[in-house]
């Protein structure tokens, strides 16, 4: 079947090794974001979430980071393993508007054995 | 947490039908969200279903192309209307649970549409 991601900006890595995802988000009063992480044929699944009073949260193997003067997150997952392989999506919710959220373009990560 | 079970998960539809996509939640929540996924891409927000009043379209969605009824707290449909190849994606529920402000959001497994 069809993957999701074949046009999507992708990082190569090596299992074991760290792997950084980024990602920019446009509005500024944003307040809350989330990665996800989506497997093929599947629908995204939360990974961790961080709220604008923080720059750095993190979870099992896995780290967000939040820079808000440029409006920069980042996801880092340590000893990426091959089960990490998927499309990441970053998503923001703005303070207005039903708390929808809005994605980001996506990264596909490639994990190598 | 919620789990979401949507319907079908995928179809095959000639152009100029319509389907209706179901999704179901295991619990009562205020707010539903429907996404688009074209082949490759990130997820476009189609429109927000609350119970009891007319879905909130997003710029670009129209309700006579994507018609939405959300009858209770728990159910909510997308219909794809007049259907043409460029409506071939995924079409994802999502939902957010919580009284408070900034929690995650949950989705169902998608509905892969081809449209031929």
């Amino acid at each position: 079947g069809e993957s999701v991601g074949l046009h999507l900006p992708t990082l190569s890595v090596q299992e074991g090794d760290n792997s950084i995802i980024n990602c920019a988000y446009s509005n500024s009063a944003s307040d809350y974001f989330i990665w996800y992480k989506q497997e093929s044929g599947k629908g995204p699944q939360f990974i961790i979430d961080i709220r604008s009073n923080m720059d750095k949260r993190q979870g099992q193997r896995v780290t967000v980071l939040l820079n808000k003067t440029v409006k920069h997150l980042s996801l880092q997952i340590a000893a990426t393993q091959p089960g990490d392989s998927a499309v990441y999506f970053c998503a923001e919710t703005r303070p207005t508007g039903f708390q929808k959220l809005v994605f980001g373009t996506g990264t596909r990560l490639l994990v190598s054995p | 947490s919620a789990v979401i079970s949507q319907k079908p998960s995928r179809d095959i539809c000639q152009r100029g039908t319509s389907l209706t996509i179901q999704c179901q939640v295991d619990s009562q929540v205020t707010m539903m969200f429907w996404y688009r996924q074209q082949p490759g891409q990130s997820l476009t927000l189609i429109a927000t279903a609350n119970q009891g009043s007319e879905a909130t379209y997003e710029s670009g969605f129209v309700i006579d192309k994507f018609p939405i009824s959300r009858p209770n707290l728990t159910f909510s449909t997308l219909t794809v209307s007049n259907m043409s190849p460029e409506d071939s994606s995924i079409y994802l529920c999502s939902v957010r649970v919580g009284s408070t402000l900034n929690t995650e959001a949950f989705f169902g497994q998608g509905t892969r549409l081809t449209v031929v």
